[in-house]
């Protein structure tokens, strides 16, 4: 079975920051990975698709990248409404593994 | 605009089946390179997707939970549904509803998720 893990578990950011979240995988995914937003009683949001496509509608300022085992999401500048939890997702096997998640906070 | 909506019971009891449904919006689940999945996750813990099914009806499931889901879809109805049976307190999760596009199977869209709460 595929394994996800993330780095780090949480995070303290100020409104501003930048701030790097890193996905790796257990086996080569080439491009099959997603990051999404999760706060709280609401749905999940799909944030990037492809490892590096940026959903419509999710602001600029959210980039990923990476290929293989390796992977990244980038917040160039935090906004108060990021804060949430971050997962990351394969779907290069037909079992979607999710990754731990990464929680930012203030 | 696609929206997704879980309905079910809130609380089951240890032992019972639990049946979900999902009912489909501003769109059809039967056209398209989609799939429709469920997932769940549990108080604490992270996301856990539990299996999906095609538009042909075509079916597949977490191996961890293979055992005891069924995942099916009604096109009249343009929903689809989730029975897991043999509940225990583990079970207990919030569960999402959502659709899978295009090559990447990417997850596009999401219900607002129900709580389930399994307890005598």
């Amino acid at each position: 079975d595929i394994q996800m893990t993330q780095s780090p578990s949480s995070l303290s950011a100020s409104p501003g920051d930048r701030v790097t979240i890193t996905c790796r995988s257990s086996q080569t995914i080439t491009t099959y990975l997603s990051w999404f937003q999760h706060k709280p009683g609401k749905a999940p949001r799909l944030l990037i698709y492809a490892a590096s496509s940026l959903q419509s509608g999710v602001p600029s300022r959210f980039s990923g990248s990476g290929y293989g085992t390796d992977f990244t999401l980038t917040i160039s500048s935090l906004q108060p409404e990021d804060f949430a939890t971050y997962f990351c997702q394969e779907s290069y096997t037909t079992q979607f593994t999710f990754g731990p998640g990464t929680k930012v906070d203030i | 605009q696609l929206q997704l909506q879980e309905s079910g019971p809130g609380l089951v009891r240890p032992s019972e089946t639990l049946s979900l449904t999902c009912i489909v919006s501003g769109g059809s689940v039967s056209m398209g390179s989609y799939r429709w999945s469920w997932i769940r996750q549990p108080p604490g813990e992270g996301l856990e997707w539990i299996g999906c099914v095609y538009n042909s009806g075509r079916t597949n499931y977490s191996p961890s939970l293979k055992s005891r889901v069924a995942i099916s879809l009604d096109m009249s109805r343009n929903q689809f549904s989730l029975r897991l049976n043999s509940l225990t307190a583990a079970d207990t999760a919030v569960y999402y509803c959502a659709r899978n596009l295009g090559q990447y199977q990417y997850m596009d869209v999401w219900g607002k998720g129900t709580t389930v709460t399994v307890s005598s």
